[in-house]
């Protein structure tokens, strides 16, 4: 029961740099998320998946960008990494409205921390 | 600009303690509330709320909606330390599957 898997765990990028986060679940989960933690600030949702192929931005999605090829795997992309990315990010998955949600709408993996030098 | 606003930001008490934390909201077509609980890692789903008035429990938790007065309180009894975690209510939008979290309350048990 590995349900949503986040790669890496940890990362120290340098300022300019760029990488891609990797989100994986085994649900069979339509919905996919993209959230940032920061101290103080709750969790904020970056960008959002509701079917395989698209993709929609959240609250905070400028800097980033995401792709979800495959109903499995959502991925987030930093293009230019800035000091200012420097938080906790997770990955989270959901059935549709309406559908199977009344026990755990959503379900979060276990976060990648990632440091901006 | 929908938001939801969580107090105290931080809480320390004593084992055996019971605390209770609130959640406030502004929120245009409003689907349902939910509680996490956040210790280390991933946030781990409590409770989800729709309707006011009834309440949900689990074990020494409990939580209650008031649509009306637009908050939520979510209570915990006879505290114990592994209770000790951060907070997170958040709400989600009729026709959506988005969450807005509020800051979360970091609540700490001493022994």
């Amino acid at each position: 029961n590995a349900g949503v898997t986040q790669t890496p765990k940890f990362r120290v990028l340098k300022t300019g740099q760029s990488m891609t986060l990797l989100c994986a679940q085994d649900m069979n989960h339509e919905y996919m998320y993209w959230y940032r933690q920061d101290p103080g600030m709750g969790l904020r949702l970056i960008h959002y998946s509701v079917g395989e192929g698209t993709t929609a931005k959240g609250e905070v999605p400028d800097g980033y960008n995401v792709s979800r090829l495959k109903k499995q795997n959502f991925l987030l992309g930093l293009e230019s990494a800035a000091p200012s990315q420097t938080s906790v990010y997770f990955c989270a998955s959901s059935y549709p409205p309406g559908q199977g949600d009344s026990n755990q709408p959503q379900h979060f993996g276990d976060g990648t921390r990632l440091s901006i030098l | 600009e929908d938001k939801v606003v969580q107090s105290p930001l931080s809480l320390v008490v004593h084992e055996g303690d019971t605390v209770t934390l609130n959640c406030s909201y502004e929120v245009t077509n409003f689907r349902s509330l939910l509680w996490y609980k956040q210790e280390k890692k991933a946030p781990t789903f409590l409770f989800m709320l729709t309707s006011s008035g009834i309440e949900k429990k689990s074990g020494r938790l409990s939580s209650i909606l008031d649509k009306k007065e637009l908050f939520s309180i979510l209570n915990i009894t006879a505290t114990q330390t592994g209770d000790s975690a951060i907070y997170l209510c958040a709400f989600r939008i009729q026709g959506a599957q988005k969450l807005v979290f509020g800051q979360g309350t970091r609540l700490t048990i001493n022994p």
